[in-house]
């Protein structure tokens, strides 16, 4: 298994510009999130999914849109990207909720300039 | 809103030592998540619990609910397991609240 991948590791883009976060898993897992990581700060939800079609909400979606078209891809998209989105972007799987452990992906360092 | 607190926020000890990271939370839980983050970013869980205490290797991890306090020791610490250590608690139905984390360096 090659558990939770990520794509890109690393991205730059310029204000405005807009780009997908690609996060896949083969594990089976119903659920699915995204989270930023800020220094000083801990781990903040931004959009989680509990399976296909199904997303919602985070601490901190604005900026941010998620779909769940298949129960492998949770992709990330940054509709107009601004400086502070500058981070570093971690998805995550488990089987079923938070109730369980979630495995990570390895994340995605986003500069904004 | 469930409010995580993680110390200390920085830990440096000696291979060897005995070590205890703590965190508090404010609102009553049904478990917490024990996380590790690697030097170079990625993130492992370690444990999740709702009681007592879970054990894996030279990793214990303990929990009281009454007093809305869990504890992470390291027994034999290793520079390998210098890394960032982050506990969170559940922050609603399938949302996860993060402790800042405690940054943990282990010197031969």
């Amino acid at each position: 298994n090659a558990g939770v991948t990520q794509t890109p590791k690393f991205q730059v883009l310029k204000t405005g510009q807009s780009m997908t976060l690609q996060c896949a898993q083969d594990m089976n897992h119903e659920y699915m999130s995204w989270y930023r990581q800020d220094p000083g700060m801990g781990l903040r939800l931004i959009h989680y999914s509990v399976g296909a079609g199904i997303t919602d909400q985070g601490e901190v979606p604005n900026g941010y849109n998620v779909s769940r078209s298949t129960t492998e891809d949770f992709p990330l998209r940054l509709l107009s990207a601004a400086p502070s989105q500058t981070s570093v972007y971690f998805c995550a799987s488990s089987y079923s909720g938070t109730g369980v452990l979630l495995y990570f992906g390895p994340g995605t360092r986003l500069t904004v300039t | 809103k469930n409010e995580v607190e993680q110390s200390p926020q920085n830990l440096t000890a000696q291979e060897g030592e005995f070590i205890t990271i703590n965190c508090s939370y404010s609102v009553g839980i049904s478990a917490l998540h024990w996380l590790q983050q690697h030097p170079g970013g990625g993130i492992v869980s370690l444990f999740m619990l709702s009681s007592g205490k879970k054990k894996h290797g030279r990793l214990i991890a303990t929990i009281n609910i009454q007093e809305k306090h869990s504890s992470l020791h390291i027994t034999a610490s290793h520079p390998r397991d210098s890394a960032v250590y982050i506990c969170a608690v559940p922050g609603g139905y399938n949302k996860l609240i993060f402790g800042a984390g405690t940054r943990l360096a282990v010197h031969p």
